[in-house]
């Protein structure tokens, strides 16, 4: 069975432009969950979606958002890009969201110059 | 979710058992404990999870004290791919934390030859 997959794995972008990030969960899994990892804060959750809703949310401001396709694939966006958001955004699948075992992805590196 | 306390840092010769402790003293009944590790720009990967039994699987074995307060991952042969960090996690089951791990600065071990 494949694992998460996402894309792109690398990307740079300036400040004040937006990016949207692409996220394939395992397939039958049905929940997908996001998250950003910095060097000062470490991992921290973003927002879960299942058929394509969200229902749970973490702490970030609304330029982070995101949205689930009928496949189960999803998509985070940010827009007006900052310095700060340069991280590393990984994306677990899970069958239900409440599963014990979370997969993960390699992650996309944004920088942001 | 009850907050972890794990050491920041810890070395195993390779081949030996290494033992990761975790403090979680305002565990609740219902919460369980998970760990996962990640290696090197690698997303973090699911080990086990238990609730108050002892619990093991091909990768390692959960030991949890009877209280519950603290708990104990080990790797009885470490290898140098065991190379991590490795996050120890104490999460309610269910539908009010759907999708969501909250992470703390885990423990990195070095496992050398």
């Amino acid at each position: 069975k494949a694992g998460v997959t996402q894309t792109p794995r690398y990307l740079i972008k300036t400040r004040g432009q937006q990016v949207t990030l692409s996220c394939s969960p395992i397939s039958g899994h049905r929940s997908v969950s996001w998250y950003q990892q910095t060097p000062g804060q470490g991992l921290q959750f973003l927002f879960e979606y299942f058929s394509e809703t969200q229902r749970n949310k973490g702490n970030f401001p609304g330029r982070f958002s995101g949205r689930q396709f009928s496949n189960s694939r999803s998509e985070m966006n940010v827009s007006t890009l900052e310095l700060g958001d340069s991280a590393l955004y990984l994306c677990a699948s899970s069958l239900t969201g409440e599963s014990y075992e979370q997969y993960f992805g390699p992650g996309t590196r944004l920088t942001v110059t | 979710d009850a907050k972890t306390t794990q050491p920041p840092s810890m070395d195993c010769a390779e081949g030996r058992a290494a033992n990761l402790p975790c403090n979680h003293s305002t565990i609740s009944g219902n919460e369980y404990v998970y760990w996962y590790r990640q290696i090197h720009s690698q997303g973090p990967q699911y080990i086990i999870h238990g609730l108050k039994n002892n619990e093991t699987n091909e990768m390692a074995s959960l030991i949890i004290t009877e209280d519950r307060k603290s708990s104990t991952l080990i790797l009885p042969h470490a290898t140098l791919r065991d190379t991590a960090v490795y996050y120890c996690i104490v999460r309610v089951y269910g539908s009010s934390n759907t999708g969501k791990l909250i992470f703390g600065q885990g423990t990195t071990l070095q496992v050398k030859p």
